[in-house]
């Protein structure tokens, strides 16, 4: 199985400061189709998650253009250019590339 | 609009029985890959399973395979989880998912399963 790991755990964030996490994995998620196989997700409280970040770069559809992806193969990172209020929860990256799917432990973002 | 709506949750004993619905509406289901993916309380996030639009291929986690089993009606635009042998660590909110890849991924609001005597 392809274990995520994610980091930090906790993230004590300013509103109009940048943020960023990370989330590593056991195995290259770069496809032959030179694609890499990474999802990010937001999870508000109550909520359930809703997709921010697709194929490690590409924002959904609606997202914010303050969220951004990067990396490639093993490491990959998200970035928050400037943390609002509505930015806090927890923050997921996930795996969709080898069954079984797996997800990194998660980021909770909060407000300092 | 999409809609992903899970039923079937509850309160079930160990070793018990239930079967979740999830059923879609606004986009071509029988198209989409449709997964299950469950959260224990406080916890992270587990994908299940997961199944191909036309209910040719499945795939299961470890730790549900031989006792769940996923299915889908394409007539009825309905996505299935067969759970059996229930265990009280299977207690979670069941998310019924679409896709799961690229910018189809379309989350339903989840059923609670509780698993206890």
């Amino acid at each position: 199985d392809i274990v995520m790991t994610q980091s930090p755990l906790s993230l004590p964030v300013t509103p109009g400061e940048p943020a960023s996490i990370s989330c590593r994995s056991s195995q290259s998620l770069l496809h032959s189709n030179g694609y890499n196989y990474l999802n990010w997700y937001l999870q508000k409280p109550g909520q359930s998650p809703q997709l921010l970040i697709f194929l490690g770069s590409r924002r959904a559809s609606g997202v914010p253009d303050r969220f951004s992806g990067s990396g490639s193969g093993t490491d990959f990172t998200l970035k928050i250019s400037r943390v609002e209020a509505e930015d806090v929860g927890v923050y997921y990256c996930l795996q969709p590339l080898q069954v079984p799917l797996t997800f990194g432990g998660g980021t909770k973002v909060e407000i300092k | 609009e999409v809609q992903l709506v899970e039923s079937g949750g509850g309160l079930v004993q160990p070793g018990g029985s239930l079967r979740l619905s999830c059923a879609a509406s606004g986009f071509a289901f029988s198209s989409n890959w449709m997964h299950w993916v469950r959260q224990a309380p406080g916890k992270g996030l587990m994908w299940v399973s997961g199944m191909n639009g036309d209910g040719s291929l499945t795939n299961y986690a470890d730790s549900v395979k031989g006792r769940f089993t996923s299915s889908r009606d394409n007539a009825k635009n309905t996505f299935y989880l067969e759970m059996n042998s229930l265990r009280p660590e299977d207690t979670a909110v069941y998310y019924c998912v679409r896709s799961l890849s690229g910018d189809s991924d379309y989350w339903g609001r989840g059923t609670l399963v509780t698993v206890s005597s």
